[in-house]
C-alpha cells in the first residue's frame, strides 16, 4: 500500500525566496506523484504530476518537482515566492498503471509568504 | 459550465435533518470520488464510482449514502449526521481512477 508523508504542516518563507515543500512516498511499485494546490474556500488544483520519462515535472505557476527514486521523494521548488503562492499543498501518490488503487494524500504543508 | 461544480458550497443543518450534496462533473470523466477535508487531517477518500459502479468505500458510517446515476453526476445523501462530521466535503473526477483527478469547490458542512 502506498502512503506519502510531508515534512512541515507549516512552511513559512519571505516574498521573493526559495520555495521549498518536502515529499516522501512509499509504493511497492512505479508510483505516479502529484501536487496539488488548495487556496482558501476552494477544491484542490493540479500543479504537477510525474507518471514516466523526465524526473523533473515543471508544473503551473513556476512550481516544479523532481521525482527520487533512490530517496523516495518528490519535493516542491519554486525559485522565488510570490503573495499569491500562499495556500496548502498536497503530496499524493498513486500506484500508476500497476496498481488499481486512486490516490493517497499527504496531510498538507500550509505556506505563507511573508511581505 | 465547465470543470467539476458542488451545490450548495455552504450547508447547516441539524442532526436529525436530510439533506443531498451535489456534484457535477462536465469533463466527459468515467468516475467520481467523495472525499473528507476536516481540519488538521488528511484528506479522506470516502467513496468512488468507475462507469456508475461504486468501487470503493472506505469504511464510510451509513448516515452517509452515495448516489451516482450517471458518469456526470455524484450525489451524497445525509442523514442523521453528527457534530464530527463537519467539515469540507470535495467531489472529484477522473478518466479512469488511476488518472489525475480534477475537484471541486467543495461544500462546506456543518453539522450543528
Amino acid at each position: 500500500a502506498q502512503s506519502v508523508t510531508q515534512l512541515g504542516s507549516h512552511v513559512s518563507v519571505s516574498e521573493g525566496a526559495l520555495v521549498l515543500l518536502r515529499c516522501n512516498y512509499s509504493s511497492s511499485v512505479p508510483p505516479y506523484l502529484f501536487w496539488y494546490v488548495q487556496y482558501p474556500n476552494q477544491g484542490l488544483q493540479l500543479l504537477l504530476k510525474y507518471t514516466t520519462g523526465a524526473t523533473l515535472v515543471k508544473g503551473i505557476n513556476g512550481f516544479e518537482a523532481e521525482f527520487k527514486k533512490s530517496e523516495t521523494s518528490f519535493h516542491l521548488t519554486k525559485p522565488s515566492a510570490h503573495m499569491s503562492d500562499a495556500a496548502e499543498y498536497f503530496c499524493a501518490v498513486s500506484e500508476g498503471v500497476a496498481g488499481n488503487t486512486p490516490l493517497v494524500f499527504g496531510k498538507g504543508t500550509r505556506l505563507s509568504v511573508i511581505a | 459550465e465547465t470543470g467539476v461544480t458542488q451545490t450548495p458550497r455552504h450547508l447547516v443543518m441539524g442532526m436529525t435533518n436530510k439533506k443531498s450534496l451535489k456534484c457535477e462533473q462536465h469533463l466527459g470523466h468515467n468516475a467520481m470520488y467523495w472525499y473528507k477535508q476536516s481540519a488538521k487531517k488528511p484528506l479522506e477518500l470516502m467513496f468512488v464510482y468507475n462507469f456508475k459502479e461504486q468501487t470503493e468505500n472506505n469504511s464510510v458510517p451509513s448516515r452517509f449514502s452515495p448516489e451516482c446515476p450517471n458518469s456526470s453526476h455524484l450525489f451524497l445523501h445525509l442523514h442523521t449526521l453528527q457534530p464530527e462530521d463537519s467539515a469540507l466535503y470535495l467531489c472529484a473526477s477522473s478518466q479512469g481512477t488511476l488518472e489525475t483527478q480534477y475537484f471541486g469547490p467543495g461544500t462546506r458542512l456543518l453539522v450543528l
